[in-house]
């Protein structure tokens, strides 16, 4: 069964702090996606991130990062020099890539509150 | 690119109505269309799957018989909640996929409140 864990619950942190959001993801296939999305207060899901895979390398884009480790089964998520605008729920996310419906299965969210 | 639309955004009902949400592909056609459910500060639940022209497929748990979906057209699925209760008060989003693109796009999600 596929499962994905995020274990923070809540953090907050002071603006300008770095903070590493944590996931782990449980699956029995070889091929899948994992994902990364903001929900801010408003409720709309903001697309962040999605890694197959077959793709291991490290992202980074502005402030953000990404740090996909399969032996770990880990795809933690780097957030730089913090703002107050980053203050809102994420989820690490998880599909198949190759089956009759893509389903997402979702982590239970970290919220992140930054603090000015 | 692609935008997915939710009508309305927010609902208050009585108890014992039912509501219908619309969810929107607005600029590409969506083979395959996804209901999720969220309750405060709790993850989105997958409730059920839809294909375009065909029966939906409802997660375990899920009543069907409940949550009514339609997927009528490669753009519009609708979801109707029958016979609303206070504890089917919760935040509903969709997600469209084209076309095996393996990619959902969300919807702004509809806040739906039985009183």
């Amino acid at each position: 069964a596929q499962k994905v864990t995020q274990a923070q619950t809540e953090i907050s942190v002071v603006e300008k702090e770095d903070v590493t959001l944590d996931c782990v993801y449980e699956t029995r296939d070889t091929t899948y996606y994992l994902f990364w999305y903001k929900q801010p207060p408003s409720g709309e899901l903001v697309f962040l991130i999605r890694r197959n895979s077959f793709d291991e390398q490290n992202e980074i884009s502005g402030r953000y990062s990404w740090n996909f480790q399969k032996s770990t089964s880990s795809f933690n998520f780097t957030i730089t020099a913090s703002q107050v605008v980053d203050s809102a729920v994420y989820f690490c996310a998880l599909s198949e890539i190759y089956s009759s419906a893509s389903k997402i299965i979702f982590g239970s969210g970290t919220r992140l509150s930054i603090r000015p | 690119g692609a935008v997915v639309s939710q009508h309305p955004s927010w609902v208050i009902c009585k108890s014992g109505t039912s509501v219908k949400i619309e969810c929107r592909s607005l600029d590409f056609q969506a083979t395959t269309m996804f209901w999720y459910r969220q309750f405060p500060k709790q993850s989105l639940m997958l409730m059920a799957t839809s294909n375009e022209g065909s029966k939906a497929t409802y997660e375990q748990g899920v009543e069907k018989d409940k949550f009514l979906i339609n997927h009528a057209s490669l753009t519009l699925s609708t979801l109707t909640v029958t016979s609303a209760h206070p504890e089917d008060s919760s935040f509903y989003i969709c997600s469209a996929e084209q076309d095996r693109q393996e990619t959902q796009y969300f919807g702004p999600g509809t806040r739906l409140l039985v009183l």
